[in-house]
């Protein structure tokens, strides 16, 4: 069965800082993955998405890549600000998504 | 395009009581699923409808929790009766693509459900 670990649970970075969170998954026979921000008490709202044969994909501030054989994905992202602040969780498909804990991230002012 | 829409927001119910959840997907969408989500944790997937038929639901706690999607577009989901661990955030997604099953995933804002 796929599992999905991000490293780390809780990260806090001060404004302006560049930062990268990490998502790990044990099969690699995956469609795609994608990253999403979850904001307190919402639903998840889709950042990035990387099909299986793209390495990386952007969006603005946002650098997510894909090293599939390695089981390995990073959210790179630059010139942090408090409106950053959230939790960031990945997700992967192969017969069905499978999620990660996710990564809070608080960016201080 | 609209997005997935998602109601009540909040439902607070006594242990026992019985709840329901609506869910409208993004036109067009065909697969559509039914995530829990508890505080901390990642989504679980519940239930997932391809039309208005069922493709999963190994996952779906089956003596309380119930759902259907009777014309393939809305659906909903019911626990009857509620227990306590059943306070959670209850998530519905569809995804766009080929197929509508391997493209980008969707989510409605969810139904945050407590159980006293």
């Amino acid at each position: 069965k796929q599992e999905v670990t991000q490293i780390p649970a809780a990260l806090s970075v001060p404004e302006g800082e560049n930062l990268v969170l990490n998502c790990s998954f044990t099969d690699s026979a995956i469609y795609n993955l994608q990253w999403f921000r979850q904001d307190p008490g919402k639903g998840l709202t889709s950042l990035l998405l990387i099909q299986s044969s793209q390495r990386e994909q952007t969006s603005g501030r946002l650098n997510a890549s894909l090293d599939k054989s390695s089981g390995r994905s990073t959210l790179y992202i630059a010139a942090s600000q408090p409106g950053d602040s959230a939790t960031y969780l990945c997700a992967v498909f192969g017969n069905q998504f499978y999620f990660g804990t996710g990564t809070s991230l608080t960016v201080i002012p | 395009e609209a997005g997935v829409a998602q109601s009540p927001r909040y439902k607070i119910i006594e242990k026992r009581q019985s709840v329901a959840f609506w869910c409208n997907p993004i036109s067009g969408h065909a697969t559509l699923y039914w995530y829990q989500q508890i505080l901390g944790q990642g989504p679980k997937l519940l239930i997932q409808f391809q039309n208005n038929g069922v493709v999963d639901d190994s996952q779906l706690p089956k003596d309380r929790f119930s759902a259907e999607r009777l014309k393939g577009v809305d659906s909903t989901l019911k626990i009857q009766p509620a227990k306590l661990e059943d306070s959670a955030v209850y998530l519905c997604a569809s995804p766009r693509g080929a197929g509508g099953i391997t493209g980008e995933l969707f989510f409605g804002e969810g139904s945050r459900l407590t159980v006293l």
